[in-house]
């Protein structure tokens, strides 16, 4: 049971490129997020999924796409990276139904140049 | 999700009882606290969540006021390991699985 797992844990992008971090958990959980954390404060919700073939957009979804094909992988797609994206990325799920908290993942440390 | 409020800062000696404390006076009733955890810069932590009840398990108990307009985590035996920012969230209903994260309280456990 590897919980959830994100990768890269580190990532250098120039400004322009595209890039996808991969969340996948094996707990067959409904629910699904992605947040970001810029230092110093707390994590905003970007993306989350309440199922496979459901998104939903949430505080700062602006440049960046989900898609859940399936119960286990959750990828977050960056279209266009720009400097203002450089921050450290949390996938989480948990399952629905019953009041769990959520897993997170360890992060994905993400600069732009 | 309705708003909650934290102290930015505690210090706790370690050994003793951390209580940090959680306003969130715009609660509604089907909306859940939670209190999770982040040591450094690791992924959150969760701790516990009540609706009205109060809650205990291996980690931290959690006291939730009669009117649910605040709450308080107790750590009852804090260590250095301890030491991390807490946050406080109101969440559930149509809001269930979006967690808004605020500033948190930053615990330093002290020797």
């Amino acid at each position: 049971n590897a919980g959830v797992t994100q990768t890269p844990k580190f990532q250098v992008l120039k400004t322009g490129q595209s890039m996808t971090l991969q969340c996948a958990q094996d707990m067959n959980h409904e629910y699904m997020s992605w947040y970001r954390q810029d230092p110093g404060m707390g994590l905003r919700l970007i993306h989350y999924s309440v199922g496979a073939g459901i998104t939903d957009q949430g505080e700062v979804p602006n440049g960046y796409n989900v898609s859940r094909s399936t119960t286990e992988d959750f990828p977050l797609r960056l279209l266009s990276a720009a400097p203002s994206q450089t921050s450290v990325y949390f996938c989480a799920s948990t399952p629905v139904g019953l009041h769990y908290g959520y897993t997170f993942g360890s992060g994905t440390r993400l600069t732009v140049v | 999700d309705a708003k909650t409020t934290q102290p930015p800062s505690m210090d706790c000696a370690e050994g003793r009882a951390a209580n940090l404390p959680c306003n969130h006076s715009t609660i509604s009733g089907n909306e859940y606290v939670y209190w999770y955890r982040q040591i450094h810069s690791q992924g959150p932590q969760y701790i516990i969540h009540g609706l009205k009840n109060n809650e205990t398990n291996e980690m931290a108990s959690l006291i939730i006021t009669e009117d649910r307009k605040s709450s308080t985590l107790i750590l009852p035996h804090a260590t250095l390991r301890d030491t991390a920012v807490y946050y406080c969230i109101a969440a559930g209903g149509t809001s269930y699985g979006k967690l808004t994260f605020g500033q948190g309280t930053i615990l330093t456990v002290h020797p």
